[in-house]
C-alpha cells in the first residue's frame, strides 16, 4: 500500500545549521506530497507541498524538491532558528473514494540556541 | 480566512459521559475530516465528509459518531469512551474531496 517512511529522530541542531529531513514514499500513481509542521500543542500547519515530479515547493526559508526518480521529497533549510523546533510530517495524498492523507512518523527537531 | 476553529479545547470525561466535539470553517470548504493522533504519533484518519455526506469511515468504534448538520459544521460526538481513547482529535477541511487540508488546532481529550 501507499506509504511514507522519514528519517527518525529526534534531530537536534545548533541555530544558523544546515537542516535535512528526509522522506521516502511509495505510491501507485502520482500523488500530491506535503509537508506539514506541528509546534508544541497545535494543530497541523502547511509548511509546503509539491503537485508532481520536480515541482519545488517552498515556505519560510524551506524547500523540498518532488523526486519521482528516487521516490522522495526530503526537507531542508540552510539557516535553522530556534523557532523552527517542532514535529514535522511528511505526508502524501492519495483518493480512496476521497482524498487521504498518508503521513510519516514525524520527525522531532530542536534548535539549540 | 483560513481558519478552522475547534471548540473546546481541552476536555476530561469520564467512561460513561456524553460529549460532543465541534469543528467550524467559513471557507466555503465542502469536506470536512476527522483525525486522531496520539502522542508523539501522526494523525490517523477516522471520517470524512464530502457534501455533508459520509464518505469514509475507517472502521471507527460505534463510540464515536460523527454528524455534519450543513457544510459548515462537523460534530463528533462521543459516549462510553476508553482511557485508551485520549488523544488529540483534529479536524480538517479542503475545498473539495480533493484539496489541500487545512487543520484546526485539535481537542485535547483526556478519559478517566
Amino acid at each position: 500500500g501507499d506509504s511514507v517512511t522519514q528519517m527518525e529522530g529526534p534531530v537536534t541542531l545548533s541555530e544558523e545549521a544546515f537542516l535535512t529531513i528526509n522522506c521516502t514514499y511509495t505510491a501507485t500513481g502520482y500523488p500530491s506530497l506535503f509537508w506539514y509542521v506541528q509546534y508544541p500543542g497545535e494543530g497541523l500547519q502547511l509548511l509546503l507541498k509539491a503537485t508532481k515530479a520536480d515541482d519545488k515547493g517552498s515556505n519560510k526559508g524551506f524547500e523540498a524538491t518532488y523526486r519521482k526518480e528516487t521516490t522522495s521529497f526530503h526537507l531542508e533549510k540552510g539557516s535553522v532558528q530556534v523557532s523552527d523546533s517542532a514535529v514535522y510530517f511528511c505526508a502524501l495524498s492519495i483518493i480512496q473514494g476521497a482524498q487521504k492523507l498518508v503521513f510519516g512518523q514525524g520527525t522531532r527537531l530542536t534548535i539549540n540556541p | 480566512d483560513t481558519e478552522v476553529t475547534q471548540t473546546p479545547k481541552h476536555l476530561v470525561m469520564g467512561m460513561t459521559n456524553k460529549k460532543s466535539l465541534k469543528c467550524e470553517q467559513h471557507m466555503g470548504h465542502r469536506a470536512m475530516y476527522w483525525y486522531k493522533q496520539k502522542a508523539k504519533k501522526p494523525p490517523e484518519l477516522m471520517f470524512v465528509y464530502s457534501y455533508e455526506k459520509l464518505s469514509i469511515n475507517e472502521s471507527v468504534p460505534s463510540r464515536f459518531s460523527p454528524e455534519c448538520p450543513n457544510s459548515s459544521l462537523l460534530n463528533l460526538h462521543l459516549h462510553a469512551l476508553q482511557p485508551e481513547d485520549s488523544a488529540l482529535y483534529l479536524c480538517a477541511s479542503s475545498q473539495r474531496d480533493i484539496g489541500l487540508q487545512y487543520f484546526g488546532p485539535g481537542t485535547r481529550l483526556t478519559v478517566l
